[in-house]
């Protein structure tokens, strides 16, 4: 089955720095990858996704980039705000989104004011 | 956009009981749905996916007689941990999956979350 890794397991940034996290997975079948945020005790909230049909993708200071060839990808969040401050999981399915999610093992970003 | 719902939000049990959790899709259909479960400080792993009308397939390790699913309608799945121990004790979340108006677009929307602690 899939397998996804995500790198590093935290971080701390100051405020106005960027932030860069990246995760890899195993399954080249997989062709959807979401970037998820969860605060403590609640749901995962979707930041961004990815399909493998493009390779970037902008969502005003949150980015996304995808290498299928090498199997990898990564959240590029720029001028972090303490707001930020959260747990970012990235994730992989087959099937574009109506399939299961595996998920990597989570970052815990803290922004420092 | 959709919303899904999970009921109840917290539950605290004795060990050797059965507690059955509820996840409503509210404002679309889900013939599929998935339960997840976190530990704290770790990420969330995949236990089954629901299917309505036919049985839930269970990920390797995840015993089905302990975790019984039902997907009883097109918008309610329900997830009974029976004879709970205290390492059942965790963060139970649903998901499930919707397809927008043309196909090629879909997302998946999480509930809130169980937090089952088991005394």
């Amino acid at each position: 089955g899939e397998n996804v890794e995500q790198h590093p397991s935290t971080l701390s940034v100051q405020e106005g720095d960027s932030a860069v996290i990246k995760c890899t997975y195993s399954d080249s079948a997989s062709n959807y990858f979401p970037w998820y945020k969860q605060e403590l005790g609640k749901r995962p909230q979707l930041i961004i996704d990815i399909r493998s049909n493009v390779g970037e993708k902008k969502d005003q200071r949150i980015a996304v980039t995808l290498n299928k060839t090498a199997k990898h990808f990564s959240l590029h969040i720029t001028e972090t705000q303490p707001e930020d401050s959260a747990v970012y999981f990235c994730a992989a399915s087959k099937n574009n989104a109506g399939n299961m999610l595996t998920f990597g093992g989570g970052t815990r970003l803290m922004v420092k004011p | 956009g959709a919303v899904v719902s999970q009921h109840p939000s917290w539950v605290i049990c004795k060990s050797g009981t059965s507690v059955k959790i509820e996840c409503r899709s509210l404002d679309f259909q889900a013939t599929t749905m998935f339960w997840y479960r976190q530990f704290p400080k770790q990420s969330l792993m995949l236990m089954a996916t629901s299917n309505e009308g036919s049985k839930a397939t269970y990920e390797q390790g995840v015993e089905k007689d302990k975790f019984l699913i039902n997907h009883a309608s097109l918008t309610l799945s329900t997830l009974t941990v029976t004879s709970a121990h205290p390492e059942d004790s965790s963060f139970y979340i649903c998901s499930a999956p919707r397809t927008f108006y043309d196909s090629s677009y879909n997302e998946q929307f999480f509930g809130p979350g169980t937090r089952l602690t088991v005394l």
